[in-house]
């Protein structure tokens, strides 16, 4: 099953707001990536991030790879209206003595709704 | 190239009715991979292939799941019997190598089991 926690579950927000959620894990991950999904659609990658610390941006869209490794928040400002959808952390794992497999484990997802 | 192409988009079967969805990847992907995902969920890993080989299966995929990419290049998926507890999204995806910079999802396909 899922090991990733991810929060808020939804948010409600007034446009021009900013917006942030956070994923976090039991276990240690070698990359994190935050995708969008709409309704009926394959996710869409936003940002990708490869090193504890790590701080990465795309647009009004900012990223972080907590230090520990073991979560990872994304941050979305002055919202629009076409930021809603669903938004999933999701890490990869490479165990040591392993390939890589490229799987990737993703959370149950923050629904993001902006009234204009 | 369009990205990676499933088919069909909508599935609606009766409960022991076989199923085949099929994926089309980026040419130039050599890795595809299966997720299942249910309502307010996120996607959940089924298998992956690379090239032709299939090389890990999840234990979400049970004995009445198959699936087979012939050539190393489209892939598809088979349910057999299916149930109820079949009814999900089957996203497909593929990359070149092992996906670190995130790979590319299709747009699923919407299987429905009365």
């Amino acid at each position: 099953g899922q090991q990733l926690n991810q929060s808020p579950q939804s948010m409600f927000i007034q446009e021009g707001e900013d917006v942030s959620m956070n994923c976090t894990s039991s276990s240690i991950f070698n990359t994190w990536l935050w995708y969008k999904q709409d309704p009926g659609e394959g996710p869409v990658l936003l940002i990708a991030l490869y090193k504890a610390g790590e701080l990465t941006s795309n647009g009004r869209l900012t990223a972080q790879f907590g230090i520990t490794r073991k979560d990872s928040f994304l941050n979305i400002s002055a919202s629009i209206p076409s930021d809603v959808g669903i938004y999933f952390c999701a890490g990869q794992r490479v165990e040591r003595g392993s390939s890589n497999t490229g799987k990737l484990i993703f959370g149950q997802g923050t629904t993001l709704q902006v009234k204009p | 190239d369009t990205g990676v192409s499933q088919n069909p988009r909508h599935k609606i079967t009766k409960r022991g009715q076989n199923v085949t969805f099929r994926c089309d990847p980026i040419s130039e992907h050599n890795r595809l991979y299966w997720y299942r995902q249910t309502l307010g969920q996120g996607p959940e890993f089924l298998t992956y292939f690379q090239n032709e080989a299939q090389l890990e299966k999840s234990r979400l995929l049970s004995d009445r799941f198959s699936a087979e990419r012939p050539k190393g290049s489209f892939s598809t998926l088979e349910i057999q019997r299916t149930e109820q507890g079949d009814s999900a999204m089957y996203l497909c995806a593929s990359s070149l190598g092992a996906g670190e910079d995130g790979y590319t999802f299709g747009s699923g396909t919407r299987l429905t089991v009365v």
